[in-house]
């Protein structure tokens, strides 16, 4: 089993649809948890990252952490065609700078 | 454009070969990080260099890899004979040290394709 769990998708979903994406993960040592967006040939782009629990939202984006479930998501409002991409959670314990990325989940917004 | 800029973009060889890569970082940007993202997989850690200085490598950075980071500025990633295995896409970043988060900042990356 891997440290952070991820569904590849693809998901599907028509221009203004509420969007969630969520990872697992069993370390429970993280305290840092992020999430990126990947556009195909792409590096990776740093959406918005949470310190320990709780949520965090940056204009569409919502961010969720539960640490006793060892679960976060990702939430998209209003979704665009724009934002179809590959979505990566990414994690790693306070005092170490090198993050565990899910595989990531291939997100389609379709007009 | 004042991003992380890494050469070439593609690159094709033949199984045995060797191939290195280069990564120019953000400039003042004193961490620099290689990772290697295959189809369908998230980024995985090879190895992270503070300043001039590896700290750390990972077990998959195998002893045909090798990372210099000369000076502190730019870094390559060198790959002695080369195998199929490993075709992949090779990401550099690049992050601040004056913060605890030290948010990565990405290159495009280097293709990798091994006959």
């Amino acid at each position: 089993q891997k440290e952070v769990e991820q569904d590849p998708g693809p998901l599907s979903v028509p221009e203004g649809a509420i969007v969630s994406l969520n990872c697992t993960y069993s370390n429970s040592a993280f305290q840092y948890f992020m999430w990126y967006r990947q556009y195909s040939r792409k590096g990776p782009e740093l959406l918005m990252y949470t310190y320990s629990s709780g949520n965090k939202e940056d204009g569409r984006f919502t961010a969720q952490v539960d640490k006793s479930s060892k679960y976060i998501s990702l939430f998209i409002r209003d979704s665009q065609p724009s934002d179809s991409a590959t979505y990566l959670c990414a994690m790693r314990v306070g005092g170490s700078y090198i993050p565990t990325f899910g595989r990531g989940t291939s997100l389609i917004v379709h007009p | 454009d004042t991003g992380v800029s890494q050469d070439p973009r593609h690159k094709i060889t033949k199984r045995g070969q060797n191939v290195t890569f280069r990564c120019d970082p953000i400039s003042e940007h004193n961490r620099l990080y290689w990772y290697r993202q295959t189809l369908g997989q998230g980024p995985e850690f090879l190895t992270y260099f503070q300043n001039e200085a590896q700290l750390e490598k990972s077990r998959l950075l195998s002893d045909r890899f090798s990372a210099e980071r000369p000076k502190g500025s730019f870094s390559t990633l060198e790959i002695q004979r080369t195998e199929q295995g490993d075709s992949a896409m090779y990401l550099c970043a690049s992050s601040l040290g004056k913060d605890t988060f030290g948010e990565q900042f990405f290159g495009p990356g280097t293709r990798l394709t091994v006959l």
